[in-house]
């Protein structure tokens, strides 16, 4: 069954520090993925799309990493702001015909910024 | 801003109403989806609009009827919901329905509170 898992579930940092989430997938035959941020009570906004190929993609103060060996994606933060506040939801794609297919959402971690 | 904009923000109805979620995108894509999010659970999709013609529905029950009159408009029509239907509401937009790595952008979502 195609899963997309994240870990951790919620975080807590301060302002100015790094953090790292985790994203575990087993969605196959794979086409891409992204990582979303969604702030409380709003619609996801893209912050990165990776496909096989690449393994790094950085988005300001965002780097995104791909291993799709491992199948393991991981999203790092530097240097943290309060308005980084927000969920953050793994998106994988499966491949159709060459082409995107269904997306499937992970949970989110939510990560929360204190000052 | 993402070019998708949904109406209402917010809706409170009892469990007797009628009401319906209204969805605009400005982006020219030529699919349009709505997806279900509730708490501590990833986003479901719903429906999948690809040229105003219906290519998914993802087993949800007839109380929520979508309606595309053309490719700019989304609606989804809400009758005789349940209180676990309470959630946040969302609508995406995409070039197309399948193909290369196309984006999903998403509205600001409707969050529904059934009562």
């Amino acid at each position: 069954k195609n899963q997309v898992e994240q870990s951790p579930q919620s975080l807590i940092i301060l302002e100015g520090k790094n953090c790292t989430l985790q994203c575990n997938y087993t969605v196959s035959p794979f086409s891409n993925l992204r990582w979303y941020k969604q702030d409380t009570g709003r619609g996801p906004v893209s912050l990165t799309i990776m496909t096989f190929s690449e393994n790094t993609k950085s988005n300001g103060r965002y780097t995104a990493t791909l291993d799709a060996d491992t199948k393991q994606s991981s999203l790092h933060i530097t240097a943290s702001q309060l308005s980084d506040s927000a969920s953050y939801i793994c998106v994988v794609s499966e491949s159709y015909g060459g082409s995107q297919g269904n997306l499937i959402f992970g949970k989110g971690t939510k990560l929360s910024v204190k000052p | 801003e993402t070019g998708v904009t949904q109406t209402p923000r917010h809706l409170v109805m009892g469990m007797t109403n009628k009401k319906s979620l209204k969805c605009e995108q400005h982006l020219g894509h030529n699919a349009m989806y709505w997806y279900k999010q509730s708490a501590k659970k990833p986003l479901e999709l719903m429906f999948v609009y690809s040229l105003e013609e219906r290519v998914e529905n993802n087993s949800v029950p007839s109380r929520f009827s979508p309606e595309c009159p053309n490719s700019s408009h989304l609606f989804l029509h809400l009758h005789t919901l349940q209180p676990e239907d309470s959630a946040l509401y969302l609508c995406a937009s995409s070039q197309d329905v399948k193909g290369g790595n196309t984006e999903a952008f998403f509205g600001q979502g409707t969050r529904l509170t059934v009562v």
